[in-house]
């Protein structure tokens, strides 16, 4: 197993809540990278975190949103939910310099 | 446009075979490619990885081979065995400084049976 841990597990909201998912790095690592899955299909790169700032995007909208903390930790957030949202949510950590992503068990959001 | 891949969404062994799972990519200037297992209810975990610079990687049990020429990645896996049963996926990043940004194929399912 990874040293990446990712919480909650488990989220349930509603169509136009909010919400905030939450990454800890592994040991030693300084960028975290977030990438949603639908069921059946491989992740989709969602944007990546060095630094505490944002260094790269996919075709996300702007309602997906993140933060990355001094001690490399990392929240995802999304705005005004939409069913279509409803995924697993990955995180990834890594060594900028590195190649290899280690990626979390991951937090399955569902929107109804 | 990026895109990623697989031939074979589905592959079913017997215990002790050896399984290939094949991958096609269309970004040339890709320079990394990953192997990923996902078992049910995990994240992806890291199984294998290439340079664009070299054609052949081997790990325990597991070899990949990339072929430049057509664009196609293969992960084997020697001697399969029921805990290799999971969704494997073959990943490239583009070359440069998109470190973060893998573009994931769409996985194949692999069932070992006993």
């Amino acid at each position: 197993e990874t040293g990446v841990t990712q919480s909650p597990t488990h989220l349930i909201k509603t169509r136009g809540q909010q919400v905030t998912l939450r990454c800890s790095s592994q040991s030693g690592h300084n960028t975290v990278s977030w990438y949603q899955q639908a069921l059946g299909q491989g992740p989709q790169f969602i944007f990546q975190y060095y630094r505490e700032e944002e260094n790269g995007r996919g075709n996300f909208p702007p309602r997906f949103s993140g933060l990355q903390f001094p001690n490399y930790s990392s929240e995802l957030n999304v705005n005004a939910l939409e069913l279509d949202d409803s995924a697993l949510y990955l995180c990834a950590s890594s060594r900028l310099a590195a190649y290899e992503q280690y990626f979390g068990p991951g937090t399955r959001l569902t929107v109804t | 446009g990026e895109s990623v891949g697989l031939h074979l969404p589905t592959l079913s062994v017997q215990e002790g075979d050896n399984s290939i799972i094949n991958c096609a990519y269309s970004n040339s200037a890709s320079d990394y490619f990953i192997w990923y297992k996902q078992e049910s209810g995990k994240g992806p975990q890291f199984i294998i990885d290439i340079r664009s610079n070299m054609d052949k990687r081997q790990g325990q049990r597991v070899t990949v081979l990339l072929n430049k020429t057509v664009k196609h990645l293969s992960l084997q896996i020697a001697a399969t065995q029921p805990g290799d049963s999971a969704v494997y996926f073959c990943a490239e990043r583009p070359g440069g400084t998109s470190y973060g940004k893998l573009t994931f194929g769409q996985g194949t399912i692999l069932t070992v049976h006993p």
